[in-house]
């Protein structure tokens, strides 16, 4: 059964660092997404990606963080400085199968856990 | 604006208790999508279910069942004859048309912690 991927599982970061998580989508799905969950909180949205460029984004997406698509396969999710509070589980989901029914259901990776010193 | 409330912080059974899962939202959206999704200790999330707003029936997976109540506005998560598998955050979450589907707003979540 097709998954979303992420890499890292893991990662720790200095304080003022830029670092970049990556999602590997499952193939045909249309609709990309990030979320972030600080520990013990609930998951909260970031943004959603669509035919290359950025359709829904939430207020905590600010001019620190960045999404690509660099190629036909990988999801990039960048935080240019990365602060105390940007610790957390990212979560990278991906929707929408291609030539399809609609499907509204997001589909999640295991998750990217940043740790920022 | 959309709203999903879990009540419910944590709830401890132990196993083979049936156990029910609260979840109420709110959304001004007449089209919208609710969902159950698990997290279990390893912190993926895993879907569970997807239930229209034009679709009441209630549904059963095996020993998971969902009941959907438009009328008091909640999608409630039962699990019967819970076992120690179960334990987990279990979180809901809403999406609804005013946003394309594009963003789930996700409750707090419930940790269920299932004793042998």
């Amino acid at each position: 059964e097709p998954e979303v991927t992420q890499t890292p599982s893991h990662q720790v970061t200095q304080m003022g660092q830029e670092v970049i998580l990556r999602c590997v989508p499952i193939s045909n799905h249309l609709y990309f997404y990030w979320y972030r969950q600080i520990l013990g909180q609930k998951v909260e949205f970031l943004v959603s990606f669509y035919n290359n460029e950025i359709s829904e984004k939430s207020e905590i997406f600010d001019d620190q963080f960045s999404v690509e698509r660099p190629d036909g396969s990988n999801f990039t999710l960048k935080i240019r400085s990365t602060k105390l509070e940007d610790s957390a589980m990212y979560f990278c989901a991906s929707g929408r199968l291609a030539g399809g029914p609609q499907q509204e259901t997001q589909y999640f990776g295991p998750g990217t856990r940043l740790l920022v010193l | 604006a959309q709203k999903v409330t879990q009540a419910q912080t944590e709830i401890s059974v132990v196993e083979k208790e049936d156990v029910t899962l609260d979840c109420v939202y709110e959304t001004r959206d007449t089209t919208y999508y609710l969902f159950w999704y698990k997290q279990p200790p390893s912190g993926e999330l895993v879907f569970l279910i997807r239930r229209n707003s034009f679709d009441e029936q209630n549904e059963i997976s095996g020993r998971y069942s969902w009941n959907f109540q438009k009328s008091t506005s909640s999608f409630n998560f039962t699990i019967t004859a819970s076992q120690v598998v179960d334990s987990a955050v279990y979180f809901c979450a809403l999406s609804g048309l005013n946003t394309g589907f594009q963003k789930l707003v996700f409750g707090t979540g419930t940790r269920l912690l299932v004793s042998p």
